[in-house]
């Protein structure tokens, strides 16, 4: 399996509910991050993790919790989100040489919360 | 001001024309610009990318980059059905923030057959 591959691809969460989006990548890459992508608005950055080590946040709300294990795995946690949460949730991963390359994304999970 | 400021369009182009598209960004020290495109439903995709002054050419596609007028620009010849799709551009910024991608609102392009 090549890419950036994201599970699920489609989740319907309740307001009460936990649950976690996952990420993987087989580029090889060292950085990667989660993207919010809402309707007729710009991708937002929520996490870039850098080396496994999280780089930046963007004052993302606290029931947004990410975990990088190792370079080739992200998630994202979810608990108690809130109807505006519902998105298209991107993970993408690059190789990041003192200046970033190339950004490649996964299918991205369509989250609605209800 | 944003970031990065696209035309959101739509930009309609009969099938076989150039479609032209536009980015500006604010920040003057940024080193790397992108173009992805993205179907409806879909992840974006890359399609170009460009490092330096001038024009860079991949098939039908061509960016153009002008870093004096922080300015990037996506041409598309011989415009197809297929072509039809939102097209974001995204820049790097300067150092120390040059580990992310900021992104602009995105271009949506519709050919007409």
């Amino acid at each position: 399996e090549t890419g950036v591959t994201q599970t699920p691809r489609h989740l319907v969460m309740g307001m009460t509910n936990k649950k976690s989006l996952k990420c993987e990548q087989h580029l090889g890459h060292n950085a990667m991050y989660w993207y919010k992508q809402s309707a007729k608005k710009p991708l937002e950055l929520m996490f870039v993790y850098s080396l496994e080590e999280r780089v930046e946040n963007n004052s993302v709300p606290s029931r947004f919790s990410p975990e990088c294990p190792n370079s080739s795995h992200l998630f994202l946690h979810l608990h108690t989100l809130q109807p505006e949460d519902s998105a298209l949730y991107l993970c993408a991963s690059s190789q990041e040489q003192g200046v970033i390359t190339e950004a490649f994304f996964g299918q991205g999970t369509r989250l609605t919360v209800v | 001001q944003k970031e990065v400021e696209q035309n959101s369009g739509p930009l309609s182009v009969p099938e076989g024309a150039i479609a032209s598209l536009n980015c500006t960004y604010s920040d003057r020290g940024s080193q790397s610009f992108f173009w992805y495109r993205q179907y409806s439903g879909k992840s974006p995709e890359l399609i170009m990318s460009i490092y330096s002054n001038g024009d860079k050419e991949d098939g039908r596609f061509t960016a153009q980059l002008n870093k004096a007028s922080q300015y990037v620009s996506l041409l598309i010849r011989d415009s197809q059905p297929s072509d039809s799709a939102t097209y974001l551009c995204a820049v790097t910024p300067e150092p120390p923030n040059d580990y992310k991608l900021s992104f602009g609102a995105g271009t949506t392009v519709t050919v007409r057959a």
